[in-house]
């Protein structure tokens, strides 16, 4: 059964204070991990897939890597819109179904 | 601009009463999903469809059924609506890149 784990729970940032998120994964066999922001009440929304070990994206002030057992989000010099709950999610060959991770919910304090 | 759209946004209905909950997109995806969510909690898939007439039940196991008759459109119903059925209820699609696509949600509010 695939299982992610996203750490910390919670994480408040001074703006412009970088830092990282983990999600450590196991699955049998990797077809892509997602990383989706969440605003609270809305639906979460798209950021990155990953699809192999040492790939990389980025997109503003974030930053997603790749290995083989978990992802990092790096949130470089980060401002108060940042703030928001990130969640990881991993697809398993043969499957259709992401499974997903708790979340890391970010504050960014201005 | 959405491609996956929910409606309604909020409801807010008494004990007993059928609900229809509407999930509708545009983008020609051949599987979606529903999940509920409770303020601050995790995500739980409740059903899923890998096409027409083509229904599952998630992992979380939930008193609400839904349908599938049409690729663009996936909804959901609760016979009789109770308290413990409160929550956040959003639904998704996915095509070629297998990555969801999520609606704005519906907010499910049981007196």
């Amino acid at each position: 059964e695939d299982q992610v784990t996203q750490s910390p729970e919670a994480l408040r940032l001074q703006e412009g204070e970088s830092s990282s998120l983990n999600c450590s994964y196991t699955v049998s066999g990797l077809r892509g991990l997602f990383w989706y922001r969440q605003d609270p009440g809305k639906g979460p929304e798209f950021l990155f897939t990953l699809y192999s070990a040492g790939e990389e994206k980025e997109k503003e002030r974030l930053k997603a890597t790749l290995t083989k057992k978990e992802s990092f989000l790096h949130i470089t010099a980060p401002k108060p819109e940042d703030s928001a709950t990130y969640l990881c999610a991993v697809l398993d060959w043969g499957d259709y179904k992401l499974s997903f991770g708790a979340g890391t919910t970010v504050t960014v304090r201005a | 601009e959405a491609d996956i759209y929910q409606t309604p946004r909020y409801l807010v209905i008494g004990t007993g009463k059928k609900i229809t909950l509407e999930c509708s997109q545009t983008m020609g995806h051949d599987k979606m999903y529903w999940y509920q969510q409770d303020p601050g909690m995790e995500l739980h898939l409740i059903h899923y469809s890998y096409g027409v007439n083509s229904t599952e039940k998630g992992d979380l196991s939930s008193e609400s059924t839904v349908s599938r008759i049409r690729t663009e459109h996936f909804p959901l119903t609760l016979e009789s609506a109770r308290p413990s059925h409160t929550s956040q209820y959003l639904c998704a699609s996915t095509g070629q890149n297998y990555g969801y696509t999520f609606g704005s949600g519906t907010r499910l509010t049981v007196v």
